[in-house]
């Protein structure tokens, strides 16, 4: 059953700690996104990867970090420098090219108290 | 600066009737838009798309129809059902932009009630 998972669906972290949002997909897709959704907003971009080993920042990557040591995992930390880390982030992925439609996982939501 | 904008916040309707959901962008090189919609504390799922290069687009109860040169589209729900209540997002993609990004509108809510 072909797909993203993210992982845990909530989570919540004492202010100051780093926390890491697991992204897995078995689409054998080469792209992977990481977005954040605040209460009625839309969604922005945080940081993509291309491919393996590259990744680039997104419109709002201040605070956050990730690393893309294999096509099926794009883990995105959340660092205590970002200073409104309470949102919901969600993973996407894609194949590579131009004009290709992204899957979304189902999301995490991260509480930070 | 938002490229892509959807002015209405939200949208209500009566089962069997239409939803036409508006999106407009600033942004001329934008040449593939797609429609996506989202139930709370789940991720996207994608709707429908369309290429600059057409006009209209339909799948079963969905059109996107698109006017590049106002550069505005719409999505067409017809007819309306209760499980099509979600917010629903437009985006769109820069052939220029590295790595197939996609630029996102706020949303719209659509409740259908029944």
């Amino acid at each position: 059953d072909g797909g993203i998972t993210q992982s845990p669906k909530y989570l919540f972290r004492k202010e100051g700690q780093n926390v890491t949002l697991s992204c897995e997909q078995n689409l054998n897709h080469d792209a992977m996104y990481w977005y954040r959704q605040d209460p009625g907003q839309g969604l922005r971009l945080i940081y993509y990867s291309q491919i393996v080993n590259d990744f680039q920042k997104g419109d709002i990557a201040e605070g956050y970090s990730v690393s893309r040591e294999k096509k099926e995992s794009f883990p995105l930390t959340v660092t205590s420098a970002q200073k409104n880390p309470t949102a919901f982030y969600l993973c996407a992925s894609s194949i590579a090219g131009t004009s290709a439609r992204q899957f979304f996982g189902p999301g995490t939501r991260l509480t930070v108290l | 600066d938002q490229q892509v904008k959807q002015n209405s916040p939200s949208l209500s309707v009566q089962e069997g009737r239409i939803s036409i959901l508006n999106c407009d962008y600033t942004n001329s090189m934008f040449d593939y838009f797609l429609w996506y919609k989202k139930y709370p504390a789940e991720g996207p799922t994608f709707l429908i798309s369309i290429s600059s290069i057409k006009d209209k687009n339909e799948d079963g109860r969905f059109t996107v129809f698109l006017n590049k040169s106002a550069k505005h589209l719409s999505l067409h729900i017809v007819p309306s059902q209760p499980g099509d209540s979600a917010v629903y997002f437009c985006a769109a993609s820069d052939p220029e932009a590295a790595g197939n990004k996609l630029t996102f509108g706020g949303g719209t809510r659509v409740l259908v009630k029944p």
